[in-house]
């Protein structure tokens, strides 16, 4: 099956500045990405996705990557904010069946 | 409604007890997923439904666990005889139909803890 690894676990930035997060996958046949916030005692919350026929996607502050060649996509968040801070998940699929989930990477905006 | 619900959001059970937790998916949905999410960790898949067909139960941890689907709409995941590494947060998804390709919308999740 899919196996979908995430990095960092953490990520510390300073207000303004911008945060990268970076996934890997496995299966060759994953054709869709979402990412997920999740704010503390909350569920996952949809942010951005993008699909395998489209190399990059921006939603205001938000922009993720995917390279198919080398099996990775990236969350990248510009002028970053406190409310920014939560924990991030990127997942994988092929079918829409199963969702396999990154580690999460824990967020924080340092005003 | 406008979102998925869940039921209860919060519960303390003792160890060797059975649990329910529901499910409500966003109407229409006819697609749903339970994940598990263990303190500090990523989402374990647990079963998924779709419509009319058999479930995916692939995900399902031990034989303690099952889950259905009445009517196509609510779900329902029952934990028998609860062990403490139950403990964790039980979160479900819908989606509207796979064929075209969305994605999953969460639930607050209910919270399990096994004392």
């Amino acid at each position: 099956g899919e196996n979908v690894e995430q990095h960092p676990s953490t990520l510390s930035v300073q207000e303004g500045d911008s945060a990268v997060i970076k996934c890997t996958y496995s299966d060759s046949a994953s054709n869709y990405f979402p990412w997920y916030k999740q704010e503390l005692g909350k569920g996952p919350q949809l942010i951005i996705d993008i699909r395998s026929n489209v190399g990059e996607k921006k939603d205001q502050r938000i922009a993720v990557t995917l390279n198919k060649t080398a099996k990775h996509f990236s969350l990248h968040i510009t002028e970053t904010q406190p409310e920014d801070s939560a924990v991030y998940f990127c997942a994988a699929t092929y079918n829409f069946n199963k969702f396999y989930f990154g580690s999460g990477t824990k967020l924080n905006v340092k005003p | 409604g406008a979102g998925v619900s869940q039921s209860p959001s919060n519960k303390v059970t003792e160890k060797g007890k059975d649990v329910e937790l529901r499910c409500d998916p966003i109407s229409g949905h006819t697609a749903l997923y339970w994940y598990r999410q263990s303190l500090g960790q990523g989402l374990e898949f647990l079963i998924y439904f779709q419509g009319n067909s058999a479930p995916d139960k692939s995900g399902l941890p031990s034989d303690r666990f099952s889950a259905e689907r009445t009517g196509g709409s609510v779900s329902t995941l029952t934990i028998q005889r609860t062990q403490q590494e139950d403990s964790a947060v039980y979160l479900c998804a819908s989606s509207p139909d796979r064929p075209s390709g969305n994605t999953i919308y969460f639930g607050e999740g209910s919270w399990l803890t096994v004392v």
